[in-house]
């Protein structure tokens, strides 16, 4: 049992690239989210799911996109990348009906330059 | 939408002492507040947490208490010792709708224990 997968744990992207987070959880939650961490700081909602098909936008969605298209996948899409994106970003998962505990991705540290 | 403020922002003590991080919420309808531990360079991971219908929770050295009139909850940490230092989390997780499960955070504790 994997939990929750995040990748890449690392990249560099230089301004104005594109990439795509990808993130996988085998638990069969059916909540997702996407979380930004910038240093010393906490935890940014940028998007999350409820389910497959259906996403919402959190605290700092601008500049990003998100699709879930199966229960298991969540990846997060930068399209022009800027330096205020730098940040550490954590997928998680939960089960919604019982309102439980969100397990978190290992991170992926993203620098833009 | 949800508000968390969490206090202090940096907390150091001695190993043994105890070791109290307060969190206010806005949204009355919050009902699941957990309490996560994130170490430096890795993941959070929940150590706690505590629903509305209840008023205090104790996990061994770990306990949280919940005021809902007041909406503020508490972690405390009882006996520290050195593996305790890391980055703690608040968060509330908002019911009904499409924001039910939707967990906003608090914006972190850095506890430091000094052996």
């Amino acid at each position: 049992n994997a939990g929750v997968t995040q990748t890449p744990k690392f990249r560099i992207l230089k301004i104005g690239q594109s990439m795509t987070l990808q993130c996988t959880q085998d638990m069969n939650h059916n909540y997702m989210y996407w979380y930004r961490q910038d240093p010393g700081m906490g935890l940014k909602l940028i998007y999350y799911s409820v389910g497959a098909g259906i996403t919402d936008k959190g605290e700092v969605p601008n500049g990003y996109n998100v699709s879930r298209s199966t229960t298991e996948d969540f990846p997060l899409r930068l399209e022009l990348a800027a330096p205020s994106q730098t940040s550490v970003y954590f997928c998680a998962s939960s089960y919604l009906q019982m309102n439980t505990e969100a397990f978190f991705g290992q991170g992926t540290r993203l620098t833009v330059v | 939408g949800e508000n968390v403020e969490q206090h202090p922002s940096t907390l150091s003590v001695q190993e043994g002492d105890s070791a109290v991080i307060k969190c206010t919420y806005s949204d009355s309808a919050s009902n699941y507040f957990p309490w996560y531990k994130q170490e430096l360079g890795k993941r959070p991971q929940l150590i706690i947490d505590i629903r509305s219908n209840v008023g205090e929770k104790k996990d061994q050295r770990i306990a949280v208490t919940l005021n809902k009139t007041a909406k503020h909850f508490s972690l405390h940490i009882t006996e520290t010792q050195p593996e305790d230092s890391a980055v703690y989390f608040c968060a509330a997780s908002l019911a009904g709708g499409t924001s039910y499960g939707k967990l906003t955070f608090g914006q972190g504790t850095i506890l430091t224990v000094h052996p």
